[in-house]
């Protein structure tokens, strides 16, 4: 069964650091751009950041997070990370780790066909 | 990189159509053939209905159709479900600061 099954999130005092992962299973995560989206409390769903299929490749990130979180992946584990720092009450959200439809390389199907049931992340004092 | 623009609720009767539309801008919808759509039941992860701009993926029902005309996108769910009563978002791959955007989110209810 394809799955990816995310943890770490918990309660942050404002300014504090979380790592989140996302374990993946049931396909060949080597090959797959990797995402993550929030979505805070009540409120809509906003793309975070994302990387490509292989270690060390390209990350890319929203404006809101850039040069605070971290994506990176270890595809000997097949898991994906994201490593929060500088925490605002403002990143109050659901994380969730989302995998890109289309394989490496492609332009087409560019969207998330499988995600994982959400991590919450609480930032208050 | 701003949202793309959904109807905060979009309602109908069993058996009715509706349309839900997404707009953009030429760096995103317009830009690309790259709009997906994303179905969520409260408490739950979003589901992949529709991707570049009006394919299915497989397992998802044929009541569901996507198109597309200059900077607008739409959903359409046919033949009205009680099933259907989820909040529903677009996206699109962009050419802005990010490569993804996603859209403000429609409520459907079904009366």
């Amino acid at each position: 069964e394809v799955q990816l099954l995310e943890s770490g999130g918990g309660l942050v005092q404002p300014g504090g650091s979380l790592r989140l992962s996302c374990a993946a299973s049931g396909f060949t995560f080597s090959i797959y751009a990797m995402h993550w989206v929030r979505q805070a409390p009540g409120k809509g769903l906003e793309w975070v950041s994302g990387m490509s299929a292989n270690s060390g490749g390209n990350t890319y990130y929203a404006d809101s997070v850039r040069g605070r979180f971290t994506i990176s992946r270890d595809n000997i584990k097949n898991t994906l990370y994201l490593q929060m720092n500088s925490l605002r009450v403002e990143d109050t959200a659901v994380y969730y780790c989302a995998k890109k439809f289309g394989l490496v390389g492609t332009t087409t199907q560019r969207a998330f066909d499988i995600w994982g049931q959400g991590t919450m992340v609480t930032v208050s004092s | 990189q701003s949202a793309l623009t959904q109807p905060a609720s979009v309602s109908g009767s069993p058996g009715q159509s509706i349309t839900i539309s997404c707009s953009g801008t030429s760096s995103d919808v317009g830009g690309y053939n790259s709009v997906s759509w994303y179905q969520q039941y409260p408490a739950k992860a979003p589901k992949l209905m529709i991707y570049d701009v009006s394919n299915r993926p497989s397992g998802v029902s044929n009541r569901f159709s996507g198109s597309k005309s200059v900077n607008t996108a739409s959903l359409t769910i046919s033949g009205l479900q009680a099933e259907d009563e989820a909040d529903y978002y677009c996206s699109s791959y962009t050419s802005g600061s990010t490569p993804y955007v996603f859209g403000t989110g429609t409520k459907v209810t079904v009366l």
